[in-house]
């Protein structure tokens, strides 16, 4: 039972324009979502967070977009750059003891 | 700053050998969780502690046993290996609101 879910494996962008990495999740209790990012033979390294009371986060080039009718977060890149080519994870909080539920990540490439 | 210390970085055991994962943060966190990454899946967590003698089952925990005597350590135990244990192993440590990462250990079990 996947609680949070990233449908797209992998996303490839020219650089210079917007990667938009998508996340969906189940779990109406979760209430703080995050966004890892995960270069190859690296541990994942925090990117950017958003509250559930919060509908947007931004910090300078990512934001995350936050829609909790439809548990549906986002995570907008602009402009992309090949630096950014990584394994990004989307995360959730809720529960007792601040466990965080990860999904299966999405590989972005940035083209040059 | 060293953060989250993970050793070892690479290891081969053989099918029924044990072993064990050593996790060490130096941010005085309350919160510690050992992950696996297998292709595919994400990061699936196997146990948790939410304190110093404290641990808790994940998702994935069978065939695995964890322990927290120190605060600042947290043990991954492999009793009896299996190929099946092939991946690469994160721990991790957090506040209430960021969690920081080990740079992972890859485990190949033959």
């Amino acid at each position: 039972d996947q609680q949070v879910k990233q449908n797209s494996p992998s996303l490839s962008v020219q650089e210079g324009r917007i990667s938009i990495l998508n996340c969906d999740y189940t779990n109406s209790m979760f209430d703080y979502f995050l966004w890892y990012k995960k270069y190859p033979a690296e541990g994942p390294t925090f990117l950017i967070s958003i509250s559930s009371i919060k509908d947007k986060n931004e910090d300078g080039r990512f934001t995350v977009f936050l829609n909790k009718s439809a548990k549906h977060l986002s995570l907008h890149i602009v402009p992309s750059q090949p630096g950014d080519s990584a394994v990004y994870f989307c995360a959730a909080r809720g529960g007792g003891y601040q466990k965080v539920t990860f999904g299966t990540g999405t590989k972005l490439q940035v083209i040059p | 700053n060293a953060g989250v210390t993970q050793t070892p970085k690479f290891r081969v055991l053989k099918t029924g050998q044990s072993m064990t994962l050593l996790c060490a943060q130096d941010m005085n966190h309350e919160y510690m969780y050992w992950y696996r990454q297998d292709p595919g899946m994400g990061l699936r967590l196997i146990h948790y502690s939410v304190g110093e003698g404290t641990t808790a089952k994940g998702e994935v925990p069978d065939g695995y046993n964890v322990s927290r005597l120190k605060k600042q350590n947290f043990l991954l135990g492999l009793e009896s290996a299996a190929p099946s244990q092939t991946s690469v192993y994160f721990c991790a440590s957090s506040t209430n609101t960021e969690a920081f990462f080990g740079q992972g250990t890859r485990l190949t079990v033959v």
